[in-house]
């Protein structure tokens, strides 16, 4: 089965400096890579995601990028603000078709200093 | 249009009870998925439903562990018995029939003594 592997852990950077949080995956055919941000005690919410027919996305902050050859996708988060502080999750799916489960990375918490 | 519905938000069972978590999928959603968090760990999906109909559930434990999607009600996960290791959050999740996306609720955090 699929295997997502995200790095790093954790991650402290100063507000307004850039943050990247990196993942790889293993089943070539994965096809979808959405990206979630998860506050302490909520549950996790989309905030970007990329199919493997486009390499970059851009959403204001946050962009994504995704290598397929390479098997490995990233989150850029430019000018980092303090509310940006949470636990990032990246994800893998082999898409609709499959029934679009899920398999996620472990988890980057981001603190982002004042 | 509201989001994705969880209840309890939080739910204590002692070992050996049942322990029953409720979702209610947005407006217009009819694929549920049911996720287990451990505490400092990523989401490990446990098994996905249409309207009455189990579609896979390859990450449920064999034992103990049973999710339903009823035509009419909330998606109910449900387990009997509980263990200490049981204790997680368990996240639901849904998306659109055409779509990808899938929106999670906020959570129900079980927690077994």
């Amino acid at each position: 089965g699929e295997n997502v592997e995200q790095h790093p852990s954790t991650l402290s950077v100063q507000e307004g400096d850039s943050a990247v949080i990196k993942c790889t995956y293993s089943d070539s055919a994965s096809n979808y890579f959405p990206w979630y941000k998860q506050e302490l005690g909520k549950g996790p919410q989309l905030i970007i995601d990329i199919r493997s027919n486009v390499g970059e996305k851009k959403d204001q902050r946050i962009a994504v990028t995704l290598n397929k050859t390479a098997k490995h996708f990233s989150l850029h988060i430019t000018e980092t603000q303090p509310e940006d502080s949470a636990v990032y999750f990246c994800a893998a799916s082999l898409g609709q078709n499959a029934g679009n489960m899920l398999t996620f990375g472990g988890g980057t918490r981001l603190m982002v200093k004042p | 249009n509201a989001g994705v519905m969880q209840n309890p938000r939080h739910l204590v069972r002692r070992r050996g009870q049942e322990a029953r978590l409720r979702c209610s999928p947005m407006k217009g959603h009819s694929h549920v998925y049911w996720y287990r968090q451990l505490p400092e760990e990523g989401l490990k999906f446990m098994v996905y439903l249409q309207k009455e109909n189990i579609i896979d559930e390859s990450g449920m434990p064999k034992e103990r562990f049973s999710a339903e999607f009823p035509k009419e009600g909330p998606s109910i996960l449900r387990i009997q018995q509980v263990v200490r290791g049981d204790s997680a959050a368990y996240f639901c999740a849904s998306s659109p029939q055409q779509g990808t996306e899938a929106f999670f609720g906020q959570g129900t955090r079980l927690t077994v003594v």
